[in-house]
């Protein structure tokens, strides 16, 4: 089976400062979906960012942006300037290509900003 | 546009009793899905579905039913809740499967005593 693995449980930052987040995930597939999701103290799941494997770009969305390192398997997040709303906690997540029931989510990392 | 929305937001029950969590998506997503969340642990998908009159099992679907009679509505049923059963659930909506964004509602903390 598929694991989504984050081995920082927690990390702090602080407020216009850069952090880097680790995900490293198993699998035997080449085809699959890699994505972060944020979950403020509300508890609602708001997708950050997703890299399809194939693309060999990292995916990049104003602030947040990837190192996808395929043959390490391995998926970190960085913020950049990190603000005070970015105080979360952040999920790692896997979708294999084929498969609409194997989606995987890691044990997450709770990001702390201080100003 | 309300997104996704769950009700209720919080529920206790007692061992062996039944009930239902709602669902609802006016987003016109083909795709549901129903997640629960445990301390230390990231979501563990329950059942999703693909479209009215389609559903099918995730990686934890034991003591749960689901049912999707329209596409805007997609039930969690609890037959007999049991202790194991204390979690957050989660319900997402998205337009074309996993890959796409998912949309999640607020979430219902459950408690079974």
């Amino acid at each position: 089976a598929q694991t989504v693995t984050q081995s920082q449980p927690e990390m702090s930052v602080q407020e216009a400062e850069t952090v880097t987040l680790s995900c490293t995930y198993d699998t035997s597939e080449s085809d699959y979906y890699l994505f972060w999701y944020k979950q403020p103290p509300s508890r609602q799941m708001i997708l950050v960012i997703r890299q399809e494997a194939y693309k060999q770009q990292n995916a990049t969305e104003n602030r947040f942006s990837v190192n996808f390192q395929k043959a390490a398997k391995s998926f970190s997040l960085k913020i950049s300037d990190s603000q005070l709303g970015d105080a979360a906690m952040y999920f790692c997540a896997y979708r294999r290509g084929d498969n609409n029931n194997d989606m995987r989510f890691g044990a997450g990392t709770r990001l702390t900003v201080k100003p | 546009n309300a997104g996704v929305t769950q009700t209720p937001k919080f529920q206790v029950l007692k061992t062996g009793q039944s009930m239902t969590l709602q669902c609802a998506q006016d987003m016109n997503h083909e795709y549901m899905s129903w997640y629960r969340q445990d301390p230390g642990m990231g979501l563990r998908l329950i059942h999703y579905s693909v479209g009215a009159g389609i559903t099918d099992q995730g990686e934890v679907p034991n003591g749960y039913n689901v049912s999707r009679s329209t596409t805007e509505d997609f039930p969690l049923r609890l037959l007999s809740a049991a202790p194991s059963q204390t979690s957050v659930y989660f319900c997402a909506s998205s337009l074309g499967g996993f890959q796409e964004t998912q949309y999640f509602g607020p979430g219902t903390r459950l408690l079974v005593l």
